[in-house]
């Protein structure tokens, strides 16, 4: 079990610019949660899927971020225009059915800075 | 909605003492709670939960925390902390009823256990 995989680990790009950070969830798990985690907020839910369809955006800050999970094995977070005050540590986390009681696994994050 | 207080930012202990990290939540209902932690350019990892049953809980580690339902609390404890426990520790809770899977966290609280 190679565990959640997230890429890029890191990422620096100019403000203004289009930011894609991508997501392997562990095989099986039928749920995926994007987390933002930042000095002053914490970490914040962002979005969560079941079974690849979307069920809570409601933690998405703007329209500038989407995500999409286009199967079972993948999932991406995109943030379009990139701002300075998005710079955070993107995770991503996955359970299975019946796995919320269990919690979940994250992965190693993404540190997005934007300069 | 639910929420989540961690009161101490930081937390410090000598080695070999007893260490206790606070947690209290709010939620609609029966919660299930849990404790994470986070080291250094890691994801969270989880610890132990708490789904119903006996209010102490064991986990990885060494680590246990007692539900009180009176209180709302979630104390994360250790009989006898190690340098190697020095990280960040969050805790959630979700509501037990169906139909809302996403943890809540708290803010975290950096443990520092001095040699």
């Amino acid at each position: 079990d190679a565990g959640v995989i997230q890429s890029p680990r890191h990422e620096v790009t100019e403000m203004g610019q289009e930011v894609t950070l991508r997501c392997k969830p562990i095989s099986g798990h039928d749920y995926l949660f994007w987390y933002r985690q930042t000095m002053m907020r914490g970490l914040e839910l962002l979005i969560y899927f079941n079974n690849n369809v979307p069920i809570d955006d409601s933690g998405m800050p703007e329209d500038r971020f989407s995500a999409k999970m286009p199967n079972a094995s993948f999932s991406t977070l995109k943030i379009q225009p990139s701002e300075p005050r998005d710079s955070a540590v993107y995770f991503c986390a996955s359970s299975r059915r019946g796995g919320p009681k269990l919690g979940y696994t994250f992965g190693s994050g993404t540190r997005l800075t934007v300069v | 909605a639910q929420s989540v207080a961690q009161p101490e930012d930081q937390v410090n202990v000598a080695e070999g003492n007893p260490l206790t990290v606070k947690c209290t939540y709010s939620v609609s209902g029966n919660p299930y709670l849990f404790w994470y932690v986070q080291y250094p350019n890691r994801g969270l990892q989880f610890l132990l939960k708490y789904i119903t049953g006996d209010n102490l809980v064991k986990g990885s580690y060494g680590f246990e925390a007692e539900f009180n339902k009176s209180q709302t609390s979630f104390h994360l404890k250790k009989p006898s902390a190690l340098v190697s426990d020095s990280a960040l520790y969050f805790c959630a809770v979700r509501p037990s009823g169906a139909g809302s899977y996403q943890l809540t966290f708290g803010k975290g609280t950096k443990l520092s256990v001095i040699p």
